[in-house]
């Protein structure tokens, strides 16, 4: 079945670039979208690419898609305390009960910053 | 702009009670969805609504209900609490093609 693959655990100094990296089993996804939960908190969408694009830039994120491998990663750029958080990554595939494709999620990385 | 709100925000329940977790969105999406959430466990879906008028099971459903009630609110019901459905509960909704609005969550003890 579809399954969505991420690294528990990530941690950066302050300052630095964060990599975040995810791999997905579905070559018919359309959408992959990328989600940040504060402790607390509910899952914030933080952005999303579509499958036929290789990027997408937004700030101090950018998003990068290996179709052929399977493989999205989220890198955050200048790493700051606020973004310490649990980010996880989801496919949207086929057409699934009507809904246009239901997200499957991995299990989250949390990102600790350290000052 | 509210966007989707859940109540309550925290719940105890002793074995055996039965709740309804309410939500509602007021985004006019068509789709909602119920989640649950377990340490290493990510989210998992319960149940999901694509459509008014329509529900369906999503990977974990044994031990709930819902109801759509109408296109804003689709509540989760639990007739008989135990122990295993500790958890945050989260409600989604979304526009057809688009991504999840979630909301805040329902912190659930059952003791």
């Amino acid at each position: 079945g579809e399954d969505v693959e991420q690294s528990l655990f990530l941690s950066v100094r302050e300052g630095d670039s964060s990599v975040i990296n995810c791999t997905y089993t579905d070559s018919s996804s359309t959408y992959l979208y990328w989600y940040k939960q504060e402790p607390g908190a509910g899952l914030q969408l933080l952005t999303y690419i579509f499958s036929n694009m290789d990027m997408k830039q937004d700030q101090r994120l950018t998003v990068l898609l290996n179709k052929k491998d399977k493989h999205l990663s989220l890198r955050i750029a200048d790493t700051q305390t606020g973004d310490s958080a649990i980010y996880f990554c989801a496919e949207r595939f086929g057409n699934y009960g009507g809904s246009q494709g239901n997200l499957i999620f991995g299990k989250g990385t949390k990102l600790s910053v350290k000052p | 702009n509210a966007g989707v709100t859940q109540t309550p925000k925290f719940q105890v329940l002793k074995t055996g009670q039965s709740m309804t977790l309410q939500c509602a969105q007021d985004m006019n999406h068509n789709s909602m969805y119920w989640y649950r959430q377990d340490p290493g466990m990510g989210l998992r879906l319960i149940y999901y609504s694509a459509s008014e008028g329509t529900t369906d099971k999503g990977e974990v459903p044994n031990g709930y209900n819902v109801s759509r009630l109408n296109k804003r609110e689709f509540s989760l019901r639990l007739e008989s609490a135990a122990p295993s459905q500790t958890s945050v509960y989260f409600c989604a909704s979304s526009a057809t093609g688009n991504g999840y609005t979630f909301g805040s969550g329902t912190r659930l003890t059952v003791v």
